[in-house]
């Protein structure tokens, strides 16, 4: 069965540092996402991506996110200057982007911890 | 008032337990209407989804929406162990983005 995979499962910088998580989505599906989870609290939404640009983003995607669609393959998150309060575990999801409402499979996340 | 409220539990019921979950939302533009489980150290896996009111059986899974309360559940017939992971709900208006409750945790003890 398709999956959506993440890389790194876990990832450890230092404040201020860049980080870059990466994500392969489903391959037919045509919409992708992120989101966070911040131990103890909810899932939260972040971005979603469709034709090569951002179609929605939260309060929480602000200058310091940015995703790209690298290749035919990667979706990826960037941070750019990581701060504590950005550890979290990062989902990325995606979804056929056919109709007004699609699952979207989540991949298995990846840990990240600001030091 | 936060937009969805999902008692967090922990819930422990015996093998064969019926299980009830339940959110509130406040949100009225919320039209589709979700729960995921998530097991330990994994990413949600989408369950069951709703369209506006209505149940909708699958299995041993119901999910139940109430739009005019504003409130959804999930109900269990004959929990297995294998049931015990955190669900969350989660819904959606007509944008992709989803909300989520803060999930309940479920653990059913043999």
């Amino acid at each position: 069965e398709p999956e959506v995979t993440q890389t790194p499962s876990h990832q450890v910088t230092q404040m201020g540092q860049e980080v870059i998580l990466r994500c392969v989505p489903i391959s037919n599906h045509l919409y992708f996402y992120w989101y966070r989870q911040i131990l103890g609290q909810k899932v939260e939404f972040l971005v979603s991506f469709y034709n090569n640009e951002i179609s929605e983003k939260s309060e929480i995607f602000d200058d310091q996110f940015s995703v790209e669609r690298p290749d035919g393959s990667n979706f990826t998150l960037k941070i750019r200057s990581t701060k504590l309060e950005d550890s979290a575990m990062y989902f990325c999801a995606s979804s056929e982007g056919l109709g007004q409402w699609e699952t979207q499979y989540f991949g298995p996340g990846t840990r990240l911890l600001v030091l | 008032q936060k937009e969805v409220e999902q008692d967090p539990g922990p819930l422990s019921v015996p093998e064969g337990a019926i299980v009830s979950l339940n959110c509130t939302y406040s949100n009225s533009a919320f039209q589709y209407f979700m729960w995921y489980r998530q097991y330990s150290r994994k990413g949600p896996e989408l369950l069951m989804y709703t369209y506006s009111s209505g149940n909708k059986e699958d299995g041993r899974f119901t999910a139940q929406v109430d739009k005019s309360s504003k409130y959804i559940s999930l109900f269990i017939r004959d929990s297995q162990p294998s049931d015990s992971a955190t669900y969350l709900c989660a819904m959606t208006g007509s944008a992709r983005q989803l909300t989520f409750g803060s999930g309940t945790q479920l653990t059913v003890l043999p």
